[in-house]
C-alpha cells in the first residue's frame, strides 16, 4: 500500500509552453500533498504544500503564478509549470502525507518524480 | 527549528565492506528521523525511520541506524556493501507537516 504515482515520468517541451504534472495517491486519500524540486546532484527543495480544497501554500521564493498547484480531490494534485523556460528544467517530485490515525501517520510517501526538460 | 546535517557529500566503499553514512540532527524536542535512498532518476524510497520507539532501527536491504541523543546523531550503517547500494542517501527530519532534507550523501561502491 501507500503508493504515489506521477505522470508523466519525463517531458520535453518548448520554451513558452505550459506543462502539467499529475501526482496521485493510488491506495489512500491524501489531504496534504507536497511538491519538491531537485536540481542535479542536489537535495530536494520544498516548493509548496498542497491542501485538498484550498489554496496551496508556497515556500519563500517560489512564484505561485509560475507554478500553479491544484489539489481538486483527495487523490490528485497537479503542478502546472506555466510559460516554461530552460531554467525550469529540473526533477519534480511529489509526496503525499499518510492519513491521520494510521500506523504511518504523518509519514510522506514519494512519487517517482518527473524529469522536465525545457528546450 | 528542525534540521539535519549530512557530514559527507560523497562516500566510497569497496564491495563487501561496511557502510557508514553520517547524519546529525538539530531539534528542540524528540525528533522523527528518516533515511531515504534515491537511485538515479528515481523517486525516494524509505529505508527506515525513527519515531522514539527504539534507538536502534532496522530498515530494508540490511541497513540500520542508531539514534544517539547524547551525540544528536542518526548514522546509517550496513555491514557489507553491495553494488546495488550505490545511490544517493538523504537523512530527513520532520517538523509538523514538513520534511527537512539533508544535502545528501552519494555512495559509490567499488567492485
Amino acid at each position: 500500500g501507500a503508493v504515489v504515482s506521477q505522470h508523466p515520468s519525463r517531458v520535453i517541451c518548448k520554451s513558452g509552453t505550459s506543462v502539467k504534472i499529475e501526482c496521485r495517491s493510488l491506495d489512500f486519500q491524501a489531504t496534504t500533498m507536497f511538491w519538491y524540486r531537485q536540481f542535479p546532484k542536489k537535495s530536494l527543495m520544498l516548493m509548496a504544500t498542497s491542501n485538498e480544497g484550498s489554496k496551496a501554500t508556497y515556500e519563500q521564493g517560489v512564484e505561485k503564478d509560475k507554478f500553479l498547484i491544484n489539489h481538486a480531490s483527495l487523490t490528485l494534485s497537479t503542478l502546472t509549470v506555466t510559460s516554461a523556460h530552460p531554467e525550469d528544467s529540473s526533477f519534480y517530485i511529489c509526496s503525499a502525507r499518510a492519513p491521520s490515525g494510521t500506523a504511518n501517520t504523518n509519514e510522506q510517501f514519494f512519487g517517482p518524480g518527473t524529469r522536465l526538460t525545457v528546450l | 527549528a528542525q534540521s539535519v546535517t549530512q557530514l559527507d557529500s560523497h562516500v566510497s566503499v569497496s564491495e563487501g565492506t561496511p557502510v557508514l553514512l553520517r547524519c546529525n540532527y538539530s531539534s528542540s524536542y524528540s525528533p522523527s528521523l528518516f533515511w531515504y535512498v534515491q537511485h538515479p532518476n528515481k523517486g525516494l524510497q524509505l529505508l527506515l525511520k525513527y519515531t522514539s520507539a527504539a534507538t536502534l532501527v532496522k530498515g530494508i536491504n540490511g541497513f540500520e541506524a542508531e539514534f544517539k541523543k547524547s551525540e544528536t546523531s542518526f548514522h546509517l550503517t550496513k555491514p557489507s556493501a553491495h553494488m546495488s547500494d550505490a545511490a544517493e542517501y538523504f537523512c530527513v527530519t520532520r517538523g509538523g507537516n514538513q520534511f527537512y532534507f539533508g544535502t545528501g550523501t552519494s555512495l559509490t561502491v567499488i567492485p
